[in-house]
């Protein structure tokens, strides 16, 4: 069955870099992008951007540039997300996922992975 | 950017009873109009695609409909797994959520 499984969680302090892992398992990696969504705490979903599985090209959302990397190694199935010069304002539930079943929409989700970014 | 609007932010309602919940889109976006429903300390779970279409496994007393600027999450009869927030997200340029309504027990 198809599964994301990401990494557990990370505290880090403000300036640190963070790379967050989502492990695929249950389909061909290459045929379907990853996506990214953002969580603060308490708050909505933001949608970050994507990443295209077979060719590695991401596209960030407007607000996600600069600071954000996309990244994949698809000889292990997983897609990668950076965030460079933590703020605190990065602290939030960071969420991999993609359309496997259904063309375009985000049908399987990883469980999210916290970052907490605190001196 | 395509803003969507969700209302109410919050609505209070019994197990049993119908609840509607609204996303206006700041713009036209066709049919690509996605809802989602979130538990705490959940991933967000697909319910309906294509403004009307129904998830793999989602009961049949969720439904969607609207197309354009205005859509709608329709529950027949609220159980009690149902109380959660619920999203609506388009895909018809770049990708947006809405704020989100939360669906909590009367």
């Amino acid at each position: 069955q198809v599964q994301l499984v990401q990494s557990g969680s990370e505290l880090e302090k403000p300036g640190a870099s963070v790379k967050v892992s989502c492990k695929a398992s249950g389909y061909t990696f290459t045929n379907h992008d990853m996506n990214w969504v953002r969580q603060a705490p308490g708050q909505g979903l933001e949608w970050m951007g994507w990443i295209n599985a077979n060719t590695g090209n991401p596209t960030y959302a407007p607000g996600f540039t600069g600071r954000f990397v996309f990244s994949l190694d698809t000889s292990v199935s997983t897609a990668y997300l950076q965030i460079n010069s933590l703020k605190a304002e990065d602290t939030a539930v960071y969420y991999c996922t993609s359309h496997i079943a259904v063309d375009q929409d985000f049908d399987y989700w990883g469980q999210g992975t916290l970052v907490t970014v605190s001196s | 950017e395509i803003v969507l609007t969700q209302f109410p932010a919050t609505l209070s309602l019994s197990p049993g009873q119908r609840a509607t919940l609204s996303c206006r889109a700041s713009q036209s976006v066709s049919s690509f109009l996605t809802w989602f429903q979130q538990k705490p300390g959940q991933a967000p779970r697909l319910l309906i695609y294509g403004a009307s279409n129904r998830a793999t496994g989602i009961p049949a007393r969720f439904s969607g409909s609207g197309s354009g600027t205005d859509f709608t999450l329709t529950i027949s009869s609220l159980e009690p797994e149902d109380f959660a927030v619920y999203y609506c997200q388009q895909r018809s340029h770049w990708r947006t959520f809405g704020q989100g309504t939360k669906l909590e027990i009367k």
